[in-house]
């Protein structure tokens, strides 16, 4: 199957930093990709799409000014976590869509992000 | 509005045992109903999708699902399980109108030895 990558699997950083996490589609083309966190011991929650060429759609309740999106080409998309602090210490899986299909048929999710804020 | 209830938090089994993680769907049409594995600490794997050719699913790993309308259900089950098959399984669907998936809470399946 297709396959994405999601870089880095663990990132610590310090409050008030900023992380960047990437998303690749590494065999197909993605125009739609989408960004979810995941509590611990929780399911996963649509934080943003991001279409490539065009600004992401954020869901309710999720700071675009926190959590920046770029989806600069066909295979990448990066999350930023801004001015990071404990609290959005979580995990956080990217997911993308092939060009042409729709959800209907399968959405392709990276192995996920263990973001740590100290 | 399209959801998915996991009945079950938690299921326990014994390695050989049968498995049945229970999923009730809520549509206003004929839903697409997905089935995903996720491991501690990992992305998340298909295990199986209907979209609404043949009601019983078979996917990966000896998982099956079978769509009953009349029970609104799309159960996950596999004949006898694995130590492997220890993981968080997610019962999805698909929101045609807002172009994107719905997760159910999950349901995290324990296999004893």
């Amino acid at each position: 199957g297709a396959v994405v990558s999601q870089h880095p699997s663990r990132v610590i950083c310090k409050s008030g930093t900023s992380v960047k996490i990437e998303c690749r589609s590494l065999d197909f083309q993605a125009t739609t990709m989408f960004w979810y966190r995941q509590f611990p011991k929780q399911s996963l929650m649509l934080m943003a799409t991001s279409n490539e060429g065009s600004k992401a759609t954020y869901e309710q309740g999720v700071e675009k000014d926190k959590f920046l999106i770029n989806h600069a080409s066909l295979t990448l998309s990066t999350l930023t976590v801004t001015s990071a602090h404990p609290e959005d210490s979580s995990f956080y899986i990217c997911s993308a869509l092939a060009s042409g299909a729709d959800l209907r048929t399968e959405a392709f999710f990276g192995q996920g992000t263990r973001l740590t804020v100290v | 509005a399209q959801s998915v209830t996991q009945l079950d938090s938690h299921v326990s089994v014994s390695e050989g045992t049968p498995v049945l993680l229970r999923c009730n769907y809520s549509s206003s049409y004929s839903p697409s109903l997905f089935w995903y594995v996720q491991h501690p600490n990992k992305g998340l794997q298909l295990l199986l999708k209907y979209t609404s050719a043949a009601t019983l699913v078979k996917g990966i790993n000896g998982f099956e699902a079978e769509f009953k309308k009349s029970e609104t259900s799309f159960h996950l089950t596999k004949p006898s399980a694995h130590m492997s098959d220890a993981a968080e399984y997610f019962c999805v669907t698909f929101s045609g109108g807002y172009n994107k998936l719905i997760f159910g809470a999950g349901t995290r399946l324990a296999v004893h030895p």
